[in-house]
Parts: structure tokens; C-alpha cells; sequence
């Protein structure tokens, strides 16, 4: 199994800020997911993060939006740059490690509100 | 393309009651995973369940079962014996490559009432 934990779990932010959101596992981990759940909608991947190299942005998101730094096996980190409240959003991070009835794991999640 | 669909934007059932949450999905990796997850109000995303594609027998988990129709492309979940607290958001998740790297499309969601 993993544990992931995230910071913070949530927070309300100004228009222009930036804020970076952290994701601990508690095992080491190749890759990590970042999604991003508008309200009232459904998961988006934002983009995949291996260590020890560049992460790998889906459609529609851009590094200079979302700089992502995966520093270890263990931690990753998401910034939301330049806000405005269209980022108002909860953010969660996943691992691609599996529990053993085939479970992949998320962390509870950071729920931005952007004013 | 849409690969993971579900048609049921809202579905209401009774305690003790059985109810289906239908999901449709497209794929055409031979090798995949399909999820189906619990959001409650809080955010958190909980695990349910999980099918692989190459798996012979639907999976159950407790009072969750899949009914994994892979002609049809279809992986229903059903509860049985609903309880007040399966209220919540569902969602059902599909990865299409060996569903080994986490990276994971989701359907919009059904929103699950269950009334006394």
C-alpha cells in the first residue's frame, strides 16, 4: 500500500498569486500524477512526474502554469502560478504503485479557492 | 475522445436497496484497468474496486461487485444492500496501458443519493 499525504488541504488565494502544493509518499515510487477536479467535475491528469527528469504535461497544460518538481522518489511538488478563480479546483497527486486488490492511490486532495 | 462514459448524472435508490452505476468505456490497448472510486463531499477519492481486463471473473469487494461485460465495453458497478453513507459522487476510471502507470481517465461521475 502507500500513503500520500498533501499540503495544504486547503487554502484561499488571491488573484495573481502563486501557491505550490506538496505530495509525501511513504514509500519511494517511479512516477506521480497530478489531477485537477474543477468543481462539479471530473479528474483531469495535469501531468505525470518522474524523478530525475522533466515532467510530462497532458494536453492543455503547460510547464509555466504548472511547474512540477519532483526532487526524490518520495515528493513531489505542483505550483499553480499567476491564479485567477478559474483555478479554483481541488488538486490531488496519485502513485503509480498498486494495493493489493489493484488500488491506486490518491492523496486527500488540496482544494484552492481562488478569490 | 471520450473514454470513459457515464450516462447517469444523478441516481437516487433506497436503504437496503441494490442500485447499478453504469459505465461505458473505449479502449483499444488489449492490456487495462478499470476503477471505480467514491468521492464524498470531503474530496477524497476512495477505492472501490478494480478490473482487469484479462481477469476471468468479475471482481467483488464486500457489498461491490463489477459486472465487467468486455464485448459491450461496459464495467457496472452495483452495491448492494445501499446504506446511508454510499450517498457520494462515483467515479469510474479506466488505464489503458496495463493500468500499471497510474495514469488514469475518468468518467463525469454519478451522483448517488440514498434516502431512508
Amino acid at each position: 500500500s502507500a500513503v500520500i499525504s498533501q499540503k495544504p488541504s486547503r487554502d484561499i488565494c488571491q488573484r495573481g498569486t502563486s501557491l505550490t502544493i506538496q505530495c509525501q509518499v511513504d514509500s519511494q515510487v517511479t512516477m506521480m500524477f497530478w489531477y485537477r477536479q474543477q468543481p462539479g467535475q471530473s479528474l483531469t491528469l495535469i501531468a505525470t512526474a518522474n524523478q530525475g527528469s522533466e515532467a510530462t504535461y497532458e494536453s492543455g497544460f503547460v510547464i509555466d502554469k504548472f511547474p512540477i518538481s519532483r526532487p526524490n522518489l518520495t515528493f513531489s511538488t505542483l505550483t499553480v502560478s499567476n491564479m485567477s478563480p478559474e483555478d479554483s479546483s481541488i488538486y490531488l497527486c496519485s502513485v503509480e504503485k498498486r494495493g493489493a486488490t489493484g488500488e491506486l492511490f490518491f492523496g486527500e486532495g488540496s482544494r484552492l479557492t481562488v478569490l | 475522445a471520450q473514454k470513459i462514459t457515464q450516462t447517469q448524472p444523478g441516481m437516487f435508490v433506497q436503504e437496503k436497496e441494490a442500485v447499478t452505476l453504469d459505465c461505458t468505456y473505449d479502449t483499444s490497448d488489449p492490456s487495462y484497468g478499470l476503477f471505480w472510486y467514491k468521492q464524498p463531499s470531503s474530496g477524497e477519492m476512495i477505492f472501490l474496486i478494480y478490473q482487469g481486463s484479462y481477469d476471468q471473473q468479475n471482481a467483488t469487494e464486500g457489498r461491490y461487485s463489477l459486472n465487467f461485460q468486455k464485448a459491450r465495453k461496459s464495467a457496472n458497478l452495483v452495491i448492494s444492500a445501499s446504506q446511508l453513507g454510499d450517498s457520494a459522487m462515483y467515479f469510474c476510471a479506466m488505464g489503458d496501458r496495463g493500468s500499471t502507470l497510474g495514469r488514469l481517465y475518468f468518467g463525469r461521475g454519478t451522483q448517488l443519493t440514498v434516502w431512508p
